[in-house]
């Protein structure tokens, strides 16, 4: 079965220090990866995705992720975290046989907050 | 804006009262989706349409009931919830759902209903 775990409820970073958002899947085949954002208030927005090809993906608002088969991980990442960039963060993950439609399984989610 | 609608944002209902949510999108995509969101709990993938026609029920009890007139609109109708089904509500969608296109099933959400069952 599919499944996907973010090991922390709450990250909190400090304005202009790098962050990391960790997630970890679990498929039966090749693993097909996304984060998705929430904003107060707002729905799911898509920040990147990994289905094949290079091990680091690049997303937008400057956030990054990397592909670790041996860890089954696909961490978020950004360089220099913004205060605009507190919010909610999903990750995402469905295997390339296309079970259940091919469906995404989201991870509970982790609350990212950055503090001037 | 993502292109997705929700209404209303807001809702508050009796047990006994019947409502529905409505989901729009304007992006001429082939799938939605209606998704539970509670406190501390994974999405919950509640039904998935595929041009039109139902292609997954994740066992949501009966008291949900989709309905998908045409691609453009999804409609949860609901009717004797329990307070534990206060949650948000969002709606979603996408080009496609086939695995063989991937890029195609990237998922577009609304902004959700936020709903209060007393």
């Amino acid at each position: 079965a599919q499944s996907v775990a973010q090991p922390e409820d709450q990250v909190n970073v400090a304005e202009g220090n790098p962050l990391t958002v960790k997630c970890t899947y679990s498929v039966s085949g090749n693993p097909y990866l996304f984060w998705y954002v929430q904003y107060p208030n707002r729905g799911l927005q898509f920040l990147l995705k990994y289905i094949t090809g290079d091990n680091l993906v690049k997303g937008s608002y400057g956030f990054e992720a990397e592909f670790n088969k041996s860890q089954t991980s696909f961490h978020l990442k950004k360089p220099s975290a913004l205060v605009s960039d507190s919010a909610l963060y999903f990750c995402a993950v469905r295997d390339s046989y296309g079970g259940s439609q091919g469906n995404l399984i989201f991870g509970k989610g982790t609350k990212l907050s950055v503090k001037p | 804006e993502t292109g997705v609608t929700q209404t209303p944002r807001h809702l508050v209902m009796g047990m006994t009262n019947k409502k529905s949510l409505k989901c729009e999108q304007h992006l001429g995509h082939n799938a939605m989706y209606w998704y539970k969101q509670s406190a501390k709990k994974p999405l919950e993938l509640m039904f998935v349409y595929s041009l039109e026609e139902r292609v997954e029920n994740n066992s949501v009890p009966s008291r949900f009931s989709p309905e998908c007139p045409n691609s453009s609109h999804l409609f949860l109708h609901l009717h004797t919830l329990q307070p534990e089904d206060s949650a948000l509500y969002l709606c979603a969608s996408s080009q496609d759902t086939a695995t063989s296109t991937l890029a195609k099933n990237i998922q577009y959400f609304g902004a959700g209903t936020r709903l209060s069952v007393l």
